[in-house]
């Protein structure tokens, strides 16, 4: 059975940093892209960005609101997934939900979400 | 960027009727990289549909999906309890994912 499962978030202040991880289970991780998507408090679905798989050159693409800010990255030998968000602002509450994506873009499963909350 | 552009906003219907869900992309996309998603409250996004028509393990064939070009809709034949949702399309286009602003599907 697949499994993602998110870690790390919280409350931070704005201008601070935090880094969520995505642990998988049930597949062959280092097949497969990883994407993070995020939402905020009763609004739609953002894309924050991917991960291509080592087989793909294991590059990344962000969405232009995270951009320079965020980064991801993976360790396959510990099928872990990380997001790394620094200079948080306020508008980057949202829940962060760690997804496997597919070669066409689609995202397949989905992890439970964990809350980022930045506030002073 | 690929704006897709969902409606209606909100669309009330009964148990049993047909529901028809339209996503517009603001410049063509190819249907191999469309996808619909289901949100329940308080639950992560689960994929319905890739591929603008294929079905993913284990979804209902009372979904379907079709389309091409910039205009794409989801369909559920006979709205069971459990359908009134959120719904979100979906498109990739090599280097970004963009997702519609979603329809939510409510009980009349």
């Amino acid at each position: 059975e697949v499994q993602l499962v998110e870690s790390g978030g919280g409350l931070v202040q704005p201008g601070r940093s935090l880094r969520l991880s995505c642990t998988a289970s049930g597949f062959s991780f280092g097949d497969y892209a990883m994407s993070w998507v995020r939402q905020a408090p009763g609004k739609g679905l953002e894309w924050v960005g991917f991960i291509r798989s080592k087989a793909y050159g294991g590059t990344t693409e962000y969405a232009a609101s995270v951009k320079g800010r965020f980064t991801i990255s993976r360790d396959d030998s510990k099928s872990i997934a990380y997001l790394q968000m620094n200079s948080l602002k306020t508008e980057d509450t949202a829940v962060y939900y760690c997804t496997r994506a597919r070669g066409a873009g689609y995202l397949d499963y989905w992890g439970q979400g964990t809350l980022v909350t930045v506030s002073s | 960027e690929i704006v897709l552009t969902q409606s209606p906003g909100t669309l009330s219907l009964s148990p049993g009727e047909r529901a028809t869900l339209s996503c517009r992309a603001s410049q063509s996309v190819s249907s191999s990289y469309l996808a619909w998603y289901q949100q329940k409250p308080g639950q992560a996004p689960r994929l319905l549909i890739y591929g603008a028509s294929s079905r993913a393990t284990g979804i209902p064939d009372r979904f379907s999906g079709s389309g091409s070009g910039t205009d794409f809709t989801l369909t559920i034949s006979r709205l069971e309890p459990e359908d009134f949702a959120v719904y979100y399309c979906q498109q990739y286009g090599g280097s970004a994912i963009t997702f519609g602003q979603g329809t939510r599907l409510e009980i009349k």
